[in-house]
């Protein structure tokens, strides 16, 4: 069964330094997401992304945050200068349709620690 | 910011017997409502959905009931097997938007 691959699985990062967080979506999908959940709390809502632009972002999704799908296959989230208060679970995910009923396929997620 | 609310963070069941997960919410707009499976260290996995304009959907072991007067929808899973053993998240999607919004999860321990 197809799925969505998440690299890395964990990364520890310094406080202030810049992290990319990668994701290879299911190749015959054409609606990119990131979400997060912070340990503890709910999974939020970060950006959507479609046909090379961003669809729609949270409040969250600030200036600090970034998303990019440089080539055919990959879809990133980049941070420029991370704070402790994004240590999360962040998962990608990736629908065929935008159209919400049929769910997305999530990918098993990468765990950011920010020390 | 409580727009999908779980308010049973825990539920045991004994095997064989249904699984009742509820969810509550408080915006009208939102067109479709969906579960969703999470296992330890696996993104959540989609099981069914639910159209605004629908107040039940089944699929094998899973039925999603939506009362929208009450804005509240449950899911059901019977028989109830081990292998559920899982948080469920409800989620909700705005009217217009891909984005769903997520409850904060109900843990669910099906006995042997």
């Amino acid at each position: 069964e197809p799925e969505v691959t998440q690299t890395p699985s964990h990364q520890v990062t310094q406080m202030g330094q810049e992290v990319i967080l990668r994701c290879v979506p299911i190749s015959n999908h054409l609606y990119f997401y990131w979400y997060r959940q912070i340990l503890g709390q709910k999974v939020e809502f970060l950006v959507s992304f479609y046909n090379n632009e961003i669809s729609e972002k949270s409040e969250i999704f600030d200036d600090q945050f970034s998303v990019e799908r440089p080539d055919g296959s990959n879809f990133t989230l980049k941070i420029r200068s991370t704070k402790l208060e994004d240590s999360a679970m962040y998962f990608c995910a990736s629908s065929m349709a935008g159209g919400t009923h049929h769910g997305y396929t999530f990918g098993s997620g990468t765990r950011l620690t920010v020390v | 910011d409580q727009q999908v609310k779980q308010n049973s963070p825990s539920l045991s069941v004994q095997e064989g017997r249904i699984s009742i997960l509820n969810c509550d919410y408080t915006n009208s707009m939102f067109d479709y409502f969906l579960w969703y499976k999470k296992y330890p260290a696996e993104g959540p996995t989609f099981l069914i959905s639910i159209s605004s304009i629908k107040d039940k959907n089944e699929d094998g072991r899973f039925t999603v009931f939506l009362n929208k007067s009450a804005k509240h929808l449950s899911l059901h899973i019977v028989p109830s097997q081990p292998g559920d053993s899982a948080v469920y998240f409800c989620a909700a999607s705005p009217s217009g938007t891909y984005k769903y919004i997520f409850g904060t999860g109900t843990r669910l321990k099906v006995l042997a």
